[in-house]
């Protein structure tokens, strides 16, 4: 199974700030990562899709990046409507595999 | 519109059987890979099971595989679980997701259902 390791697993930063998630690919994924955020009692959405493209509908301050094994994801400019958890997920190969999670707080 | 209902949660006995439906609008359902991803309360996602456009391949996690069974009907635009021998571990918010690119082996999820709640407890 690929492990997809996220880091940090929390977050507090100010409005305005720019804040930044790495996940790690135990290995070569090519570019086939999304970026999920999820907000209690709700579904996770799709923020990025193949590591670095902009689902529609998403604010541009949302931007991903890398491929292979190392990979990031950035808000630049938080927003207090930003605040809760965000994943990455692989889907190169089975089993589909999530990385633990960063619970973005506001300071 | 895209949407994805899920149907079918609610508590259960361990070592019972539940099944869950997740039904689709606004797409043509028989183009798109299914998956099913559970959440245990205050935990991470799990992949579960995903089965192909036309139904011809399924895969499973393997803390499920000989457990869950997953099925779709495409003239009624649903897809099921079937969820045998169940375990307290296997209580979560089950959420179905569909594949991005239609009739492609294109694993990315790119819309997800509300999700239906699985209590096992006795």
């Amino acid at each position: 199974d690929t492990q997809m390791t996220q880091s940090p697993s929390s977050l507090s930063a100010s409005v305005g700030d720019r804040v930044t998630i790495t996940c790690q690919a135990s290995r070569n994924i090519r570019n086939c990562l999304n970026w999920y955020q999820q907000k209690p009692g709700k579904a996770p959405e799709v923020l990025i899709y193949d590591a670095s493209n902009l689902e529609t509908g998403v604010p541009s301050r949302f931007s991903g990046g890398g491929s292979g094994t190392h990979f990031t994801f950035s808000i630049s400019g938080l927003q207090p409507e930003d605040v809760g958890t965000y994943y990455c997920q692989q889907y190169d190969n089975i089993p589909l595999t999530f990385g633990g999670g960063t619970q973005v707080e506001i300071k | 519109q895209v949407r994805l209902v899920e149907s079918g949660g609610g508590v259960v006995q361990p070592g019972r059987s539940l099944r869950l439906s997740c039904a689709a609008s606004g797409i043509t359902f028989r183009s798109y890979i299914i998956h099913w991803v559970r959440q245990a309360a205050g935990k991470g996602l799990e992949w579960v099971a995903l089965i192909w456009y036309d139904g011809s391949i399924e895969y499973y996690a393997d803390s499920v595989k000989g457990r869950f069974t997953i099925s779709r009907d495409n003239s009624k635009d649903i897809v099921f679980l079937q969820m045998n021998s169940l375990r307290a571990e296997d209580t979560a918010v089950y959420y179905c997701a569909k594949s991005r690119i239609g009739e492609n082996a294109d694993y990315d999820m790119d819309v997800w259902g509300q999700g239906t709640t699985v209590t096992v407890s006795s």
